[in-house]
């Protein structure tokens, strides 16, 4: 079945650091892809999000771009903040899916000032 | 508009009792969702409804465990009798109806923290 699978963390890095958090994919068909995020307390928001193969999801700083060839989704950032700290997750749908969400493990990113 | 409403969002109970957990969507929205985060598990999810119509229970852990919508503005999750092991985060998420390009979004809650002792 459709699956995705992220780097485990934790993840701590200093204030203006780079980011990047891999996610590879397993799916039949052509899956939409995204990014959500959790702040402590709080449940999940979407991040970001790429519908089809090349496309470039972004939102506050932060970047994916859907690799079909290597069947990826890695989450960028360029300078990192004390506020970005969260957990990160990794989903997709469509595919195998039928529609719903099918979610990675999570990546708790720590950012020290 | 509010978002996606749970209630309550800390609930403390002893073993055997039961448990009601409460969702309200995002009005307008078709589809809603019941997942379950803990640290060993990560996040599941227990069970779907399409237009109050339950879709999928296969993540329903047992018997245990019952969902209802009886309308389009509210669900529950009920529990009965609670475990320890079911200590855990119970999120409720809503979107729109399959098939409209909002689709894909899923709205979450803020979650119920429920510890069972």
């Amino acid at each position: 079945g459709d699956s995705v699978t992220q780097m485990e963390g934790p993840v701590t890095l200093s204030e203006e650091a780079f980011l990047t958090i891999n996610c590879t994919y397993t799916a039949t068909g052509y899956p939409s892809l995204f990014w959500y995020v959790q702040y402590p307390g709080e449940g999940l928001q979407l991040l970001l999000k790429a519908t089809k193969a090349d496309d470039k999801g972004s939102n506050k700083g932060f970047e994916a771009t859907y690799r079909k060839e290597t069947t990826s989704f890695h989450l960028e950032k360029g300078s990192v903040q004390v506020s970005d700290s969260a957990v990160y997750f990794c989903a997709l749908t469509g595919g195998g899916s039928q529609g719903n969400l099918i979610f990675g493990k999570g990546t708790k990113l720590s950012v020290k000032p | 508009d509010a978002g996606v409403i749970q209630s309550p969002r800390h609930e403390v109970t002893e073993m055997g009792q039961e448990v009601t957990l409460r969702c309200k969507p995002i009005s307008g929205h078709n589809s809603l969702f019941w997942y379950r985060q803990t640290m060993m598990r990560g996040l599941e999810l227990l069970i779907y409804f399409n237009n109050n119509v339950p879709i999928d229970d296969s993540g329903m852990p047992e018997d245990r465990f019952s969902a209802k919508m009886p309308n389009a503005s509210f669900s529950t999750l009920k529990i009965q009798p609670s475990e320890p092991r079911d200590s855990a985060v119970y999120f409720c998420a809503s979107r729109l109806g399959p098939g409209t390009s909002g689709a894909h979004e899923q709205f979450f809650g803020p979650g119920t923290r429920l510890t069972v002792l």
